[in-house]
């Protein structure tokens, strides 16, 4: 079946730490997304990228970076800069030039700090 | 920028009768799409509606329908007949600019009620 695979499904960082969560999508979807989701927050957006090689920073880039290395891929690295890390963070993909059709979303990571 | 409200933080309903879900949005484009996402207690996010802003009819799925005002930027979602299973966050979203991202609101946490 085709859809988006997030792992791992929890994750612990260690203070002074990187940690990267994975996306994978066989779904042969142009665009991905990371998004943040905090209680009472909603989901912000973090990174995306609509072709391999490239992306573009969403609202909350600061301590985060990504790849875009393959299509299937796109990893998201929490970097040490990110002082506030605890959080749920959802990646997506969606066709690009369809009428906005809709996003489809992984499963999720939750990340904490230890 | 474009900022996506919901009103109401938390709602409960009994089951099998309505409830409605409040959503505003800003934005100073002529087109647009605009979804509401369910996020039950599996934080899998599920596309619930979706209506297209030059479209003046309401969108509608089986017990999920809209009231799309488009001059007052107003998309509230009507759930009749609530489900024991309709128990979730309700997000309510749309595009910026002109792509797919999304911007989301703060959510609704909705409880149906035995």
């Amino acid at each position: 079946d085709g859809g988006i695979t997030q792992s791992p499904k929890y994750l612990f960082r260690k203070e002074g730490q990187n940690v990267t969560l994975s996306c994978e999508q066989n779904l042969n979807h142009d665009a991905m997304y990371w998004y943040r989701q905090d209680p009472g927050q909603g989901l912000r957006l973090i990174y995306y990228s609509q072709i391999v090689n490239d992306f573009q920073k969403g609202d909350i880039a600061e301590g985060y970076s990504v790849s875009r290395e393959k299509k299937e891929s796109f990893p998201l690295t929490v970097t040490s800069a990110q002082k506030n890390p605890t959080a749920f963070y959802l990646c997506a993909s969606s066709i690009i030039g369809t009428s906005n059709e809709k996003l489809f979303f992984g499963s999720g990571t939750q990340l904490s700090v230890l | 920028a474009q900022t996506v409200t919901q009103s109401q933080p938390e709602m409960s309903v009994q089951e099998a009768e309505t409830v409605t879900l409040s959503c505003t949005y800003d934005t100073s484009e002529s087109n647009y799409y605009l979804f509401w996402y369910k996020q039950p207690p599996s934080r899998q996010m599920i596309l619930v509606i979706r209506q297209e802003a030059y479209k003046q009819q309401n969108a509608t799925e089986n017990r999920f329908s809209v009231n799309f005002q488009k001059a007052a930027k107003s998309f509230s979602l009507k759930i009749s007949d609530s489900q024991l299973g309709d128990t979730a966050m309700y997000f309510c979203a749309q595009t910026q600019g002109g792509s797919e991202k999304l911007v989301f609101g703060k959510g609704t946490k909705l409880t149906v009620n035995p």
